[in-house]
């Protein structure tokens, strides 16, 4: 059965911190793994990877994938307040829209 | 443009009801999802539809829930009877569904929260 799981399931960390999440997956025919960040409402897209070893930035977040090791990491930099929110990854299948999410990690900044 | 719109925003209802739930796509996304989000099981792809036609159903939980998409800018959600299991946050998101890495990148409604009681 398909399978993606994140690590930790919650952090806490103080602003200005750097933080990494971890997104593991086991999924057949795998095409590409996607990162949302969900504050209290819904998830907004983050990145999409599909090609490993290239990493894909924006501002103070960036993410790569390892399509050998089967897992992508997300990187926050000097981490803010703003950044508090749950993440998400999700896992797509090649010739299906269908993506499985992992359960999150619940990441909570402090000023 | 207005982004992916979803009503109601909240249901509280009573266990055996009908309950409906709706969703606009983006204008031009060809593929429609609905999602459901709680705590114990986080966010379960329930159906999507491309081009307005169910692709995948298996997540539907069982023959209480049914969704249609009779055009490119509606959908619906039906639980037809409402039990509190189905307590939950559904969430509607479209994409492009198309060729390309953008077509996968899905756009999430604000979600309809659903209390059962």
């Amino acid at each position: 059965e398909d399978k993606v799981v994140q690590s930790p399931l919650s952090l806490v960390v103080h602003e200005g911190d750097t933080v990494t999440l971890n997104c593991s997956y086991e999924v057949t025919n795998f095409r590409s793994l996607l990162w949302y960040k969900q504050e209290k409402k819904a998830p907004t897209f983050l990145f999409m990877l599909t090609s490993s070893g290239i990493e894909k930035k924006s501002g103070r977040l960036s993410s790569i994938l390892d399509k050998k090791e089967l897992f992508s990491i997300l990187n926050i930099t000097a981490t803010q307040t703003g950044d508090s929110a749950v993440y998400l990854c999700a896992a797509l299948r090649v010739g299906t829209y269908k993506y499985i999410f992992g359960t999150g990690t619940r990441l909570k900044v402090l000023a | 443009d207005a982004g992916v719109i979803q009503s109601p925003r909240h249901e509280v209802t009573e266990m055996g009801q009908e309950v409906t739930l709706r969703c606009k796509p983006i204008s031009g996304h060809n593929s429609l999802f609905w999602y459901r989000q709680t705590m114990m099981r986080g966010l379960e792809l329930l159906i999507y539809f491309n081009n307005n036609v169910p692709i995948d159903d298996s997540g539907m939980p069982e023959d209480r829930f049914s969704a249609k998409m009779p055009n490119a800018s509606f959908s619906t959600l039906k639980i037809q009877p409402s039990e509190p299991r189905d307590s939950a946050v559904y969430f509607c998101a479209s994409s492009l569904g198309l060729l390309g890495d953008r077509a996968y990148e899905q756009y999430f409604g604000p979600g309809t929260r659903l209390t059962v009681t």
